[in-house]
């Protein structure tokens, strides 16, 4: 069983701010996923990566598939970035193992 | 967006009762998933499709069963609801096949209570 750990499970940082949310694995992958949960719970996939890197907007997603880690960077905070990141991790297509996800806060 | 929605959205129900929660997507995706959200467990997989009438267990499947008659229904039943089962349900759907390059895509959830 894949376990996924995330850190920080919470976080709070100021607008404008550079974040950066960490995901570790213990068994190798086929996929890694980060995934965003607004407040009133729709979950939208932002980034599936199975190696190096993506960007998108302010959003940076890479992995380390020999470290059997993740990391998602957010450049330029905004409060509407404020949600909650949950990384997840593929094994084939028989679904998804989440990490607990991590609490973002931006204040103005 | 794949066009997936849950229905009911919201439900109450008492212990011992069955409940079945829909989930139906447009998109005409192979895959199918059924997760649960619960504070301190985050999402925990109950049960996938990998076709019509092709199903399989998930992590947490004892007391839940599914059904997919069509490629564009996925449905969850709770044969005899229990405390536990109180939850936030949510459904995914994915055109993945093994090593594709295809995000799941996520239902806005079900929020059950049992009584």
């Amino acid at each position: 069983k894949n376990e996924v750990e995330q850190s920080p499970q919470n976080l709070t940082a100021q607008e404008g701010e550079f974040i950066t949310i960490n995901c570790s694995y213990s068994v190798g992958i086929s996929a890694l996923h980060w995934l965003q949960q607004h407040p009133g719970g729709g979950i939208v996939s932002l980034f599936m990566l199975s190696s190096g890197k993506k960007k998108h907007g302010r959003l940076i997603a890479t992995i380390n598939i020999q470290e059997k880690h993740s990391s998602l960077h957010i450049t330029a905070s905004h409060p509407r970035d404020s949600a909650v990141y949950i990384c997840a991790v593929e094994v084939g297509a028989d679904g998804l193992t989440f990490g607990k996800g991590t609490h973002l806060i931006i204040q103005p | 967006d794949a066009g997936i929605t849950q229905s009911p959205r919201h439900k109450v129900t008492e212990t011992g009762t069955p409940v079945t929660l829909r989930c139906h997507q447009t998109e005409n995706h192979r895959y199918m998933y059924w997760y649960r959200q619960d504070p301190g467990h985050g999402l925990r997989l109950i049960h996938y499709s990998y076709g019509v009438k092709d199903t399989d267990k998930g992590e947490v499947s004892d007391g839940y069963s599914v059904s997919r008659s069509k490629t564009e229904d996925f449905l969850l039943t709770l044969e005899s609801a229990t405390s536990s089962q109180t939850s936030v349900y949510f459904c995914a759907s994915s055109p993945a096949t093994f090593y594709s390059n295809q995000p799941q895509h996520f239902g806005d959830g079900t929020r059950l209570s049992i009584l």
